[in-house]
């Protein structure tokens, strides 16, 4: 079964804390996705990415950073994390070009920031 | 500009209803149209994808359907039960692999 996995379920923080979330696919996906969602807001596209070492900002990138050392693996860093913070994060994977067969989703990681 | 909306944003239906949701989307050069369901706190789980060729897809109880030159989509569910309350979200597939999605329409299925 194709998957996309998030480290954490759950998590707290500190303001101030420099945070990683690590998400991993293994269906060989060229794009990877975070989005963040906040009740009454939708979900919310942070950063994206069709390449290694590629990236692109999506709606909502301040304060966020993201990398992509290898195709599998897609990390977001919040490099100074705030309270405003607070959300649900998912990543999601799709494949490259016109194939259709859309996004997998992780699980979601729900982060707290104290 | 892509821009997808779904109404009602939540619905309340007594079980066993058949009923529908609806999924409409302002740029029809779309490549598919996905739904998913999403239960609280948990991540978005694929129900149903509609590549631009198709009209329809099938699983089970639920029946979705594309209509690319009226910009609409519609997903069926049959004989509602209560394990079916969540949020259904339906999103646009563009170029490079690069969604758009709905805000869901909250779906309640009353014993």
């Amino acid at each position: 079964d194709v998957k996309v996995t998030q480290s954490s379920r759950y998590l707290v923080k500190r303001t101030g804390e420099k945070v990683f979330l690590e998400c991993v696919q293994d269906m060989d996906h060229e794009n990877m996705f975070w989005y963040r969602q906040d009740p009454g807001l939708g979900l919310r596209l942070i950063y994206f990415s069709y390449d290694v070492k590629m990236k692109e900002k999506g709606d909502i990138p301040e304060g966020y950073s993201v990398s992509r050392e290898k195709k599998e693996r897609f990390s977001l860093i919040l490099e100074s994390a705030s309270t405003n913070q607070t959300s649900m994060y998912l990543c999601a994977s799709s494949a490259g070009g016109a194939d259709g067969y859309g996004y997998t989703f992780g699980s979601g990681t729900r982060l707290t920031v104290v | 500009k892509q821009e997808v909306t779904q109404i009602p944003a939540a619905l309340s239906v007594p079980e066993g209803e058949n009923l529908v949701l609806n999924c409409s989307f302002t740029d029809s050069a779309i490549y598919n149209l996905q739904w998913f369901r999403q239960d609280p706190g948990k991540g978005l789980t694929s129900l149903l994808l509609i590549q631009s060729s198709q009209r329809e897809q099938t699983s089970g109880r639920l029946n979705a359907s594309l209509d690319k030159s009226s910009g609409r989509s519609t997903l069926y569910i049959a004989a509602s039960q209560p394990g079916d309350s969540a949020t259904y979200l339906c999103a646009a597939g563009g170029n490079a692999g690069k969604s758009t999605f709905g805000d869901g329409t909250t779906l309640t299925v009353k014993p």
